[in-house]
């Protein structure tokens, strides 16, 4: 069964913590991307990744961090730079090319405590 | 830079009204557009997507959208909501000549009361 997972469905953050929020997918796609989702705002672009081992930033990188070390995996952290961490956040993937459809993970809500 | 804008941030019908969501992009090469659709507790999925030929895309559950170059929109119609449309709707954008990446706009709110 192919898809998008993303863990955890929650995740709760403490002040001064990282956390690392996971994203893995089985369709063999090259490029993965990581958007936030705040009421209101779509979705944002952190970060992607079109290819194995190079990442590029997106909109609102400040406060975020990703590897990819493994075409299925594209794990990001969410450090203690990031002031305003919760929100929403979404995992995807596509193909190559302009006219791919991302495919979308149920995303990971994070909550501050 | 691209940018899409959603004019309708909450829309709020009664079962089998008409709809028609806007989308308007900003850029002035080629361009592949797609239509997001967010059921509530689902993950995000394609309802339609243009990248050539025929601008009148039809996608799944009876939408359709119209690519109108000369006006850079792309909207979502529906000639007859039904309950289970009540989502949240989100146009993208990508450019042949860019990064592939898609730019989203705002997102629609639709409520579809029975």
């Amino acid at each position: 069964d192919g898809g998008i997972t993303q863990s955890p469905k929650y995740l709760f953050r403490k002040e001064g913590q990282n956390v690392t929020l996971s994203c893995e997918q089985n369709l063999n796609h090259d490029a993965m991307y990581w958007y936030r989702q705040d009421p209101g705002q779509g979705l944002r672009l952190i970060y992607y990744s079109q290819i194995v081992n190079d990442f590029q930033k997106g909109d609102i990188a400040e406060g975020y961090s990703v590897s990819r070390e493994k075409k299925e995996s594209f794990p990001l952290t969410v450090t203690s730079a990031q002031k305003n961490p919760t929100a929403f956040y979404l995992c995807a993937s596509a193909g190559q090319g302009s006219w791919k459809t991302q495919y979308f993970g149920p995303g990971t809500r994070l909550l501050v405590l | 830079a691209q940018s899409v804008s959603q004019h309708n941030h909450h829309v709020i019908l009664s079962e089998a009204a008409s709809l028609e969501l806007g989308c308007n992009y900003s850029y002035g090469g080629t361009v592949n557009l797609f239509w997001y659709v967010q059921y509530p507790g689902q993950h995000l999925q394609l309802l339609l997507k243009y990248f050539s030929g025929d601008p009148l895309v039809k996608g799944i559950k009876g939408f359709e959208a119209e690519f109108i170059k000369s006006k850079f929109s792309f909207n979502l119609r529906k000639p007859s909501v039904q309950w289970s449309d009540t989502a949240e709707y989100f146009c993208a954008v990508t450019s042949s000549g860019g990064s592939y990446i898609p730019t989203f706009g705002r997102g629609t709110s639709l409520i579809v009361h029975p």
